[in-house]
């Protein structure tokens, strides 16, 4: 079964650092999407991206946070210079137009900014 | 605006009882799309159902059901005979539209199977 591959699983940057972190979504889906999830609070969706640009993003999504596909298959998110409130999980989503079946969530980057 | 609301922050029941989650959201849409997720301790995030505005047919599947109610916006979730393999926080969700738009998470419930 395709799934949503995102790497690291787990990453460690100090306070003020720039991360970078990678997702591929599953190849033939055209929306993809980075959430956040503080540890024990919801899911938050961040952004979504559909035909190379944002088509939708939330209030969190500030001037630090920044998405692309830099190459036709993997889907970044960067923040800029993080903060200690960074710390999270982030899951990034894949679906396929108009889909039956929703989202596809990766397993996640645990973010945890020291 | 949407919202969803699981007013059950954490349910503890011993294996083998069966068990209700509740979610009630809120939204203005004439078609949105409702979601269960699961998520285990190791922290991922697993689908569970999606469920559109226009069918209120219940859903059952092996031990899993789930109980659409537009009158009262309501999306319960039932796990019957439940099992320790059950324990994780369960999360409903909300999209409008066809699925594709984001998607609005409530607070989630932790489910603890006591052997």
């Amino acid at each position: 079964e395709p799934e949503v591959t995102q790497t690291p699983s787990h990453q460690v940057t100090q306070m003020g650092q720039e991360v970078i972190l990678r997702c591929v979504p599953i190849s033939n889906h055209l929306y993809f999407y980075w959430y956040r999830q503080i540890l024990g609070q919801k899911v938050e969706f961040l952004v979504s991206f559909y035909n190379n640009e944002i088509s939708e993003k939330s209030e969190i999504f500030d001037d630090q946070f920044s998405v692309e596909r830099p190459d036709g298959s993997n889907f970044t998110l960067k923040i800029r210079s993080t903060k200690l409130e960074d710390s999270a999980m982030y899951f990034c989503a894949s679906s396929e137009l108009r889909t039956v079946y929703g989202y596809t969530f990766g397993s996640g980057t645990r973010l945890t900014v020291v | 605006a949407q919202k969803v609301t699981q007013a059950q922050t954490e349910i503890s029941v011993v294996e083998k009882e069966d068990v209700t989650l509740d979610c009630v959201y809120e939204t203005r849409d004439t078609t949105y799309y409702l979601f269960w997720y699961k998520q285990p301790p190791s922290g991922e995030l697993v689908f569970l159902i999606r469920r559109n505005s226009f069918d209120e047919q219940n859903e059952i599947s092996g031990r899993y059901s789930w109980n659409f109610q537009k009158s009262t916006s309501s999306f319960n979730f039932t796990i019957t005979a439940s099992q320790v393999v059950d324990s994780a926080v369960y999360f409903c969700a909300l999209s409008s539209n066809f699925g594709n738009e984001k998607l609005t998470f409530g607070t989630g419930t932790r489910l603890t199977i006591i052997p």
